[in-house]
């Protein structure tokens, strides 16, 4: 089963414009976490967020969580070409500890 | 792609024939874990194993094995019980020391096409 509902599922930008994902999620959560994922190639790692957080930044990334209404977002700033890629949130369970269950993915273009 | 390597990149295989799917870390990792991904779609839970000597089944395990005989290894084998096995075979590991901290390190892959 799959946790995270992504939208847009394709979003298409201009180099140094920003880029909002959304997700949402059913269930309660340990933690929620952003990877990145190239065409053809394993996921990377983005940023995660505590379910007692409620913003957190990295670089220029920007999370937010909201867990009364089950939602994330994942905010880009100044978008560049080599941010073109799918991105995933992954929910992470209270029970088994450190399970993730991914979103659909939301499919990024930024062109020049 | 850190310190996890799946082999091969790209497998064949036919009908009726089991494969077995290599996963190794150097990252002395507690878990790993076993998804599939289909085109244009998020990542599904195969199998997962928190320690050596055990394992659990993810959302998806029918017509899939794994062992975990050594900490640095997790090979996955797709029998011929799997009735759609063509897809993405990614491999993950986590350290495991803070459930509410822990993040996973993704191996590059193994696509995998049933002829």
């Amino acid at each position: 089963s799959q946790q995270g509902e992504e939208d847009p599922q394709a979003l298409s930008i201009q180099e140094g414009e920003n880029a909002t994902m959304n997700c949402s999620y059913k269930t309660s959560i340990n933690n929620l976490q952003w990877y990145r994922q190239n065409s053809g190639r394993g996921l990377v790692h983005l940023i995660l967020i505590r379910s007692n957080e409620r913003e957190k930044h990295s670089g220029r990334l920007r999370v937010t969580l909201d867990t009364s209404k089950k939602s994330s977002s994942l905010l880009i700033t100044a978008s560049r070409a080599a941010d073109t890629a799918s991105y995933f949130c992954a929910t992470g369970s209270l029970s088994p500890a450190s399970k993730l269950t991914f979103g659909t993915g939301t499919r990024l273009q930024v062109t020049l | 792609d850190g310190g996890i390597t799946q082999s091969p990149k790209y497998l064949f295989r036919k009908e009726g024939q089991n494969v077995t799917l290599s996963c190794e870390q150097n990252l002395n990792h507690d878990a790993m874990y076993w998804y599939r991904q289909d085109p244009g779609q998020g990542l599904r839970l195969i199998y997962y194993s928190q320690i050596v000597n055990d394992f659990q089944k993810g959302d998806i395990a029918e017509g899939y094995s794994v062992s975990r005989e050594k900490k640095e290894s997790f090979p996955l084998t797709v029998t011929s019980a799997q009735k759609n096995p063509t897809a993405f075979y990614l491999c993950a590991s986590s350290i495991q020391a803070d459930p509410s901290t822990d993040t996973q390190y993704f191996g590059p892959g193994t696509r995998l096409t049933v002829l």
